[in-house]
């Protein structure tokens, strides 16, 4: 079974306007840590946000949040006033706590195209 | 600028030919990794190092092999490349199992 999926190879959103990306993970460690990235055309894995499974609060960098629905098993990103710049690949992955290597699952990524 | 270096940063290889991409890290992290990214498959891992001198197999390591002899660098070799192989390869470390990770900037390899 697929660690982290993503259902949405591409999204679309007008500039100043907010946009959600999808994420659910499938993990049975009660400890475990989400990350989201970004990779703007240029080709660079830039990290966003990280939210723990502990948290009690989802997690917030500047113009990026992570809904996190720990019941459903989704970490989903919003990005609040959508800028051009923020067209890029955007990756959600998953570190679980009890493997001792800190090895992160990426998703198949969601492609975000903002218009002007 | 503190952070992580592969070199180099495009190859084409024929098919069988060797080589060996590097990575570097200056930032003291004891975990390492190298991942290949495909289209529509996101990025998978091939091996990691948590530690000098310690490897082992992530979840695509067919064709490649490891080395960690010290802390800074990890060492990624194709014996005998494959245009399977072809990819974008990332290199990242990581301070602890609590950190995310630093990329480096990505090798794209092409085996014709």
């Amino acid at each position: 079974a697929q660690k982290i999926t993503q259902t949405q190879p591409g999204m679309f959103v007008q500039e100043k306007e907010a946009v959600t990306l999808d994420c659910t993970y499938d993990t049975s460690d009660p400890s475990y840590g989400l990350f989201w990235y970004k990779q703007p055309s240029s080709g660079e894995m830039i990290f966003l946000i990280y939210q723990g499974s502990y948290d009690q609060q989802n997690a917030t960098e500047g113009r990026y949040s992570l809904n996190f629905q720990k019941a459903r098993k989704s970490a989903n990103l919003v990005i609040s006033a959508s800028q051009l710049g923020d067209s890029a690949m955007y990756f959600c992955a998953m570190r679980e706590g009890g493997t001792g290597a800190n090895n992160l699952f990426f998703g198949t990524g969601t492609r975000l195209t903002v218009i002007p | 600028n503190a952070g992580v270096t592969q070199t180099p940063k495009f190859r084409v290889l024929k098919t069988g030919q060797s080589m060996t991409l590097l990575c570097a890290q200056d930032m003291n992290h004891e975990y390492m990794y190298w991942y290949r990214q495909d289209p529509g498959m996101g990025l998978r891992l091939i091996h990691y190092s948590v530690g000098e001198g310690t490897t082992a197999k992530g979840e695509v390591p067919d064709g490649y092999n490891v080395s960690r002899l010290k802390k800074q660098n990890f060492l990624l070799g194709l014996e005998s490349a494959a245009p399977s192989q072809t990819s974008v390869y990332f290199c990242a470390s990581s301070r602890d199992i609590h950190y995310g990770y630093t990329f480096g900037s990505g090798t794209r390899l092409t085996v014709v």
